[in-house]
């Protein structure tokens, strides 16, 4: 069975510094790849995805993702995190031949330091 | 504006009672899940519906229910509520293979 597994539940960096946060999929069918925030007390709101075409994508709020796939991975980068970027992220993959339905990470806790 | 709108945001109601959680889109999707989610906590899908009179059991079992007479609405009813019902309920559509757009959730407690 698909699954997708983001590694760490909760990430604290300080305000200004890079961030990193890991996700990993498995699947051995095409896949697209999506990447959600979630702020307190909100629904989800995408970042950005991956469905085909150049493996690094950019989206909102300055957030980019590297799709690998040797590595089956997906990780989301922020060169500079302000405290605006505190909050919740999902990392989701949709499977061809499962009617696409989302597979979903457990979600990763990004808090920033002043 | 296209957009995925959820009723009530906040929702205090004894055990017992009969209660429904709406969920309205106005993007044309096909598409509509419901999604149970603990604070902090990864969402769990209880409910999908690939388009009207379409209704799918998801990955979480749950006691609710759920109804697809329009396109644009997927209510979720609970018909008896308990604590153990305490959650935030998350709305979302898509079109087919693409990403989910959520509304902005209810969040259920059950005394």
């Amino acid at each position: 069975a698909q699954s997708v597994t983001q590694l760490d539940s909760q990430v604290p960096v300080f305000e200004e510094a890079p961030v990193e946060l890991r996700c990993n999929y498995s699947s051995s069918v095409s896949v697209y790849l999506f990447w959600y925030v979630q702020y307190p007390n909100q629904g989800l709101q995408l970042l950005l995805k991956y469905l085909s075409g150049s493996t690094l994508v950019k989206g909102i709020n300055g957030f980019e993702a590297e799709f690998n796939k040797s590595q089956t991975s997906f990780h989301l980068r922020k060169p500079s995190v302000h405290i605006s970027d505190t909050a919740e992220y999902f990392c989701a993959v949709s499977v061809a031949g499962s009617n696409y339905q989302l597979i979903w990470g457990a979600g990763t806790k990004l808090i920033i330091k002043p | 504006e296209a957009d995925i709108y959820q009723t009530p945001r906040y929702l205090v109601i004894g055990t017992g009672k009969k209660i429904t959680l709406e969920c309205s889109q106005t993007m044309g999707h096909d598409k509509m899940y419901w999604y149970q989610q603990d604070p902090g906590m990864e969402l769990h899908l209880i409910h999908y519906s690939y388009g009207v009179n379409s209704t799918e059991k998801g990955d979480l079992s749950s006691e609710s229910t759920v109804s697809r007479i329009r396109t644009e609405h997927f209510p979720l009813t609970l018909e008896s509520a308990r604590p153990s019902h305490t959650s935030q309920y998350l709305c979302a559509s898509s079109v087919y293979g693409n990403e989910q757009f959520f509304g902005p959730g209810t969040r259920l407690t059950v005394l």
